[in-house]
């Protein structure tokens, strides 16, 4: 299997732009999570998908941000309108029930 | 917010020698991770150890975890310069998600 994939690696925009970043999971995981990564605040859970299903999205900054599972091979994490403040990395994971967590590249994203 | 916290934040070491590093947390959990991550790369897992289990072993890394103090230790013996990363503790109760510390920083000289 290829692991997760993510895209784009690198992001820069400007603020006020929208940004969607996209991940594909390991098949046959049922569990996908997003993350956020900065300096100051480490590695944040933003939201997780069980079966496409979003079970937990209390880490979600506000409301400019919206993530969404299609189906099981395909998610994305939009921001709109975008700010500075959101520049991060970005992980996407995928899972089975209880087991490992396997990452992502990353998407690495600037907001000018 | 974070469930687990590493120490030290950062660790330098040569070659040769053991490098140790300790997670606490808060509350009760059903297991405890530990992942590498290297610069600009994504996390990678190394091992997982059960809530019900005291040590466990996966070749150069030992990892420990003490219930009673909410504490877990990842020793890495004989290191070497490609063990330089950030080495993250990552917890879960029942029906959650990983949460993770900030890591800890190991630089390793040759």
């Amino acid at each position: 299997d290829a692991g997760v994939i993510q895209s784009p690696r690198h992001e820069v925009t400007e603020m006020g732009q929208e940004v969607t970043l996209r991940c594909k999971p390991i098949s046959g995981h049922d569990y996908l999570f997003w993350y956020r990564q900065t300096m100051m605040r480490g590695l944040e859970l933003l939201i997780y998908f069980n079966n496409n299903v979003p079970i937990d999205d209390s880490g979600m900054p506000e409301d400019r941000f919206s993530a969404k599972m299609p189906n099981a091979s395909f998610s994305t994490l939009k921001i709109q309108p975008s700010e500075p403040r959101d520049s991060a990395v970005y992980f996407c994971a995928s899972s089975r029930p209880a087991g490992e967590l396997f990452f992502g590249e990353g998407s690495r994203l600037t907001v000018l | 917010s974070q469930q687990g916290e590493e120490d030290p934040q950062a660790l330098s070491i040569q070659e040769g020698e053991n490098a140790t590093m300790n997670c606490s947390y808060k509350t009760s959990i059903n297991n405890l991770q530990w992942y590498r991550q290297n610069s600009g790369r994504g996390l990678v897992h190394l091992i997982l150890i059960r809530s019900n289990e005291r040590e466990k072993h996966s070749g150069r890394l030992r990892v420990t975890l003490d219930t009673s103090k909410k504490s877990s230790s990842l020793l890495i013996t004989a290191s070497r310069a490609a063990d330089t990363a950030s080495y993250f503790c990552a917890t879960s109760q029942a029906g959650t998600a990983l949460i993770f510390g900030k890591g800890t920083t190991l630089s390793v000289s040759s």
